[in-house]
């Protein structure tokens, strides 16, 4: 039973418009909601978070979107850029559960100049 | 500062074999988790300690799977004969603290590969 799911295993878009990353969850114990990015042959890096009693988070090009009662986060890159060209991965956490950190399968994001 | 260092980035063994891979965390981090990634996988959660303890193994594959934390720093991951299946990349990651929106720092990880 997947807790965390990516659907889209990659996107493809044009510099300088939106990218739109999607995530869907099933355990509504989840407190936060993280995403981080990874380039090949390099660790996850932290990108942006959400707390579960917020609906929005922003931070420069990126917004990330919480809806609680769809239990669906989206993560928004505007404008997108070739070197956000990475796999983006959607991580839960439970505090209740040691903080331990429940990741989706990743997307794949390929931005064209 | 020093980032999460692990060691080797790349191990290739043969089936049968006991292997051990390494965990630098950043310092001061109290919460490290060991997680590993298949092929086209997500990444899946493998143990976690605090400090030196390991109050969660859960997601250990087998018992021929253990950690350790020593000093609360440094962490080894230890596969005792190894099998095919157990190809995969290896990540590390250490926290400041393990609740809240206290990010994962991840190291490069270990690609194992097992002939």
């Amino acid at each position: 039973d997947q807790q965390v799911k990516q659907n889209s295993p990659s996107l493809s878009v044009q510099e300088g418009r939106i990218s739109i990353l999607n995530c869907d969850y099933t355990n509504s114990m989840f407190d936060y909601f993280l995403w981080y990015k990874k380039y090949p042959a390099e660790g996850p890096t932290f990108l942006i978070s959400i707390s579960s009693i917020k609906d929005k988070n922003e931070d420069g090009r990126f917004t990330v979107f919480l809806n609680k009662s769809a239990k669906h986060l989206s993560l928004h890159i505007v404008p997108s850029q070739p070197g956000d060209s990475a796999v983006y991965f959607c991580a839960a956490k439970d505090d209740t559960n040691a903080g331990k950190s429940t990741f989706g399968d990743g997307t794949t994001l390929t931005v064209k100049p | 500062g020093a980032g999460v260092s692990q060691s080797p980035s790349n191990k290739v063994t043969e089936k049968g074999k006991d292997v051990e891979l390494r965990c630098d965390p950043i310092s001061g981090h109290t919460a490290l988790y060991w997680y590993r990634q298949s092929l086209g996988q997500g990444l899946e959660f493998l143990i976690y300690f605090q400090g030196n303890s390991a109050p969660d193994k859960s997601g250990l594959p087998s018992d021929r799977f253990s950690a350790e934390r020593t000093g609360g720093s440094v962490s080894t991951l230890t596969i005792q004969r190894t099998q095919q299946e157990d190809s995969a990349v290896y990540l590390c990651a250490s926290s400041l603290i393990r609740t809240g929106n206290s990010p994962l720092h991840f190291g490069n990880g270990t690609r194992l590969t097992v002939t």
